[in-house]
């Protein structure tokens, strides 16, 4: 099992531009979540989503959208980067029964210039 | 005032010895406690749950005091290898699961 994997490890952006993370989790679970995270802040939930097909606003989520295509797949998306979204970005699974069992994928760096 | 407050650290201690740290939450209808542990440049990993009555695995010994909102885990006999940062984590229902910021700690030889 890979368990959460997420594309790219890191990536630099110019202001304006616009990217897509890929989360991919291959242990069936139904929810996932995609966190960000600050020196001297906790993870802060960004969007998660429940199952296939839908999503929800977490603590932060201006400035970006998501989508749950599939199950195993969960996008994370900036349509025009800027700067204050420079951060490491992590993506998570958990089982549907305990949702603070989670499963975290090795983040992705992204800088915003 | 942050929903979940940890001692940044960073605690610098000889391997062998005992550390402890503390996190206080400010909501009191939290539901469930946990530590994880993030190594450098790394993704968080589950440590242990925390529970009223306390539990312990291994070397770690984790507690719970609702009544005062603060959680602590106790490290002994620290090894080179427990070097990383230890996020309180608290859940207050469904899917609010409130990460602090962290512990750094530091055990040397």
């Amino acid at each position: 099992n890979a368990g959460v994997t997420q594309t790219p490890k890191f990536r630099v952006l110019k202001t304006g531009q616009s990217m897509t993370l890929l989360c991919a989790q291959d242990m069936n679970h139904e929810y996932m979540y995609w966190y960000r995270q600050d020196p001297g802040m906790g993870l802060r939930l960004i969007h998660y989503s429940v199952g296939e097909g839908t999503t929800a606003k977490g603590e932060v989520p201006d400035g970006y959208n998501v989508s749950r295509l599939k199950k195993q797949n969960f996008l994370l998306g900036l349509e025009s980067a800027a700067p204050s979204q420079t951060s490491v970005y992590f993506c998570a699974s958990s089982p549907k029964v305990r949702t603070f069992e989670q499963y975290f994928g090795p983040g992705t760096r992204l800088t915003v210039t | 005032r942050k929903e979940v407050e940890q001692d940044p650290g960073p605690f610098n201690v000889p391997e062998g010895a005992t550390v402890a740290f503390n996190c206080t939450y400010s909501n009191s209808a939290s539901q469930s406690f946990f530590w994880y542990r993030q190594d450098c440049r790394k993704e968080p990993k589950l440590l242990m749950s925390v529970y009223s009555s306390g539990n312990e695995d291994g070397r770690f010994t984790a507690q719970l005091n609702r009544a005062s909102q603060y959680i602590s885990l106790l490290i002994r006999d620290s090894k080179l290898s427990d070097s990383a940062t230890y996020l309180c984590v608290v859940n207050t229902g469904g899917f609010k699961t409130i990460f602090g910021a962290g512990t750094r700690l530091f055990v040397k030889a």
